[in-house]
């Protein structure tokens, strides 16, 4: 099956600072890649899409200049969380689109303390 | 806008029975598909099954099977068998079509699986 990795597993960052996540299809090619956000015993929240080349759909209420997202090349989206505070800890997960056939693919998550 | 629910936030089943995890989901579309993940403590999010609206038939993986009945907009997944690495949380979601076909996740099943 497809994998997706996501760097770095954990993160622990200050209060202000900025903090950017890798999630990479290792062996297939994604022209779409969405970010979530799960909060402790809660569901998957899709925060935005990001489509390689252009610029990320964000989904209502997600802040765009918080979470800047870039999808350079095909196989590599990332999450920018700016000026980062205690209430954006949590658990970022990414998921990759493969096209043919398609499936979606999930990255194994990336765990945001903000101190 | 599409929604899932699912009404059971937590189940146990004992090893070697067999348990039924519901979902209901909201739709104008006559074309979707539905899938179940499951999130063990991992929480790297993992395919189980999948289900194509326009199949009839209900769609069935090893242990795994679904009862999917359109007409009243149920998806539910039943696990025979059940054993100790099945215990994880179960999320139902609904796949919107067009555009970027993003997943709509259901608030999730805690599944608990006694010895």
């Amino acid at each position: 099956g497809a994998v997706v990795s996501q760097h770095p597993s954990w993160v622990i960052c200050k209060s202000g600072t900025s903090v950017k996540i890798e999630c990479r299809s290792l062996d297939f090619q994604a022209t779409t890649m969405f970010w979530y956000r799960q909060f402790p015993k809660q569901s998957l929240m899709l925060m935005a899409t990001s489509n390689e080349g252009s610029k990320a759909t964000y989904e209502q209420g997600v802040e765009k200049d918080k979470f800047l997202i870039n999808h350079a090349s095909l196989t590599l989206s990332t999450l920018t969380v700016t000026s980062a505070h205690p209430e954006d800890s949590s658990f970022y997960i990414c998921s990759a689109r493969r096209d043919v056939p398609y499936e979606q693919y999930f990255g194994p998550g990336t765990r945001l303390t903000v101190t | 806008a599409q929604t899932v629910t699912q009404s059971q936030p937590e189940m146990s089943v004992q090893e070697a029975e067999t348990v039924t995890l519901s979902c209901t989901y909201d739709t104008s579309e006559s074309d979707y598909y539905l899938f179940w993940y499951k999130q063990p403590p991992s929480r790297q999010m993992i395919l189980v099954i999948r289900q194509e609206a326009y199949k009839q038939q209900n769609a069935t993986e090893n242990r795994f099977s679904v009862n999917f009945q359109k007409a009243a907009k149920s998806f539910s997944l039943k696990i025979s068998d059940s054993q100790l690495g099945d215990a994880a949380m179960y999320f139902c979601a609904y796949r919107t079509q067009g555009g970027s076909e993003k997943l709509v996740f259901g608030k999730g099943t805690k599944l608990t699986v006694n010895p």
